[in-house]
């Protein structure tokens, strides 16, 4: 596609339930990047893909994090058993390699509430 | 942990004024980036500039980059309304992938 797709847009869910959200990235983008960001804050660095190597899940804050993704296409980040301070917006990007010349491109990210 | 820091936190200017944030990085870096938010939303990449450039323009844009200071800053000059967002820098580090995100700047324009 044009752009990096996420989706949901928005996830209401209760506490103690599971969710998925997916990112689809620019075809042809090799690597792909889970951020996490509270209201009001920074970028959070959740997991890195890089074609077919092994992730960096250096910033996944838990073990209920786990984040997918087959070849270069679409990626999933799935929250276990979620919690109130899993609320945030989670963004996905997506870029030709690693340290590229014309920056990252993000999706619109999906904004989840936990109630 | 974050990589990048920006001062100042929030910064409220007057429209047609410029507007200079600064970001202060801890270890070595392949490039720096700076990205505009909107809305708490998705980001998008301004400007680019590589560990061996000291100074990039794009438009009203202005970067400089002092890698012994392990500092950047952004200018943005005759400020717009449409230029009110939260404004990040990013850095990628020498061998590292991943960017590493600062905490923003919140640039209000006033009208």
């Amino acid at each position: 596609g044009a752009g990096v797709s996420q989706s949901p847009s928005n996830k209401v869910t209760e506490k103690g339930k599971d969710v998925e959200l997916r990112c689809d990235p620019i075809s042809g983008h090799t690597a792909l990047y889970w951020y996490r960001q509270r209201l009001g804050q920074g970028l959070e660095f959740l997991i890195y893909f890089q074609g077919n190597s092994a992730p960096d899940k250096s910033g996944l804050p838990s073990d209920r994090f786990s984040a997918e993704r087959t070849g270069e296409s679409v990626s999933t980040l799935t929250i276990q058993r979620t919690q109130q301070e899993d609320s945030a917006v989670y963004l996905c990007a997506s870029s030709l390699a690693q340290a590229p010349t014309y920056g990252y491109t993000f999706g619109s990210g999906t904004r989840l509430t936990v109630v | 942990s974050q990589q990048g820091e920006e001062d100042p936190q929030a910064l409220s200017i007057q429209e047609g004024e410029n507007a200079t944030m600064n970001c202060s990085y801890k270890t070595s870096i392949n490039n720096l980036q700076w990205y505009r938010q909107n809305s708490g939303r998705g980001l998008v990449h301004l400007i680019l500039i590589r560990s061996n450039e000291r100074e990039k323009h794009s438009g009203r844009l202005r970067v400089t980059l002092d890698t012994s200071k392990k500092s950047s800053s952004l200018l943005i000059t005759a400020s717009r309304a449409a230029d009110t967002a939260s404004y990040f820098c990013a850095t990628v580090g020498s061998s590292a992938s991943k960017i590493i995100f600062g905490s923003g700047t919140r640039l209000s324009i006033r009208p």
